[in-house]
């Protein structure tokens, strides 16, 4: 079944730093989803990645989805405080597949 | 436009006892998935609703149960609670497939 890896588990930046967490399957996927959690907060949708190659950018955030749709990366760009949370991917093997959840990059950033 | 709501959001229960979790999706969503969250394991898939038919299961024993009735909204059932059961249980819905989920700000559940 799939296994997927997100990379680091934690990482600190001082705010303007950039930051970039990675999602990698073990097997090819048919989409990828990016949450943020806040502290005490619940998971917020960021964007869905489909195609192949695909990048889309968010203000200071950018999302890539791999060429072999196996690997997925978000890269934030100076860092604010505002920032802070854990970022997870969520990777759907087929469509209509359940939607699992990395274990998450915890962001910390010092202002 | 209402969020995803859950109730209760705190709870706490003795080994042993049985629990039932309310979720209520964004108006037009047919679709419901929960979650269960600690600090150790992460976002664990429990189950996934479709318009009252449970599309995807997680794998979790089966004290863990859940239902969806006709106007999508979801409860999920815990027998027996074990100390380990102690989570953040979070709800989620969707228009469908391949949509990003919404979040409830989830039940804090804990079995003492």
């Amino acid at each position: 079944g799939q296994q997927v890896m997100q990379i680091p588990q934690y990482q600190h930046v001082q705010e303007g730093e950039d930051f970039t967490t990675y999602c990698n399957s073990s097997t090819t996927l048919s989409n990828i989803q990016w949450y943020k959690q806040r502290p005490g907060g619940h998971p917020v949708f960021l964007i869905q990645l489909v195609k192949s190659g695909e990048v889309k950018k968010q203000k200071r955030l950018t999302f890539q989805f791999g060429e072999a749709k196996k690997n997925s990366s978000l890269h934030i760009t100076a860092t604010q405080t505002t920032d802070v949370g854990t970022y997870f991917c969520a990777p759907q093997e087929t469509s209509g597949s359940r939607l699992t959840f990395g274990e998450g990059t915890q962001l910390t950033v010092n202002p | 436009k209402a969020g995803v709501t859950q109730t209760p959001r705190y709870l706490i229960k003795t080994r042993g006892q049985q629990v039932t979790l309310s979720c209520s999706p964004i108006s037009g969503h047919r679709s419901v998935s929960w979650y269960q969250q600690t600090p150790g394991q992460g976002l664990q898939f429990l189950f996934e609703y479709f318009s009252e038919t449970q599309r995807n299961k997680g794998n979790f024993p089966g004290r863990f149960s859940g239902r969806q009735f006709s106007n999508s909204r979801s409860e999920m059932n815990v027998s027996t609670l074990e100390l380990g059961d102690s989570a953040l249980y979070l709800c989620a819905s969707s228009p469908g497939i391949n949509y990003g989920y919404t979040f409830g700000s989830g039940t804090r559940l804990t079995v003492v």
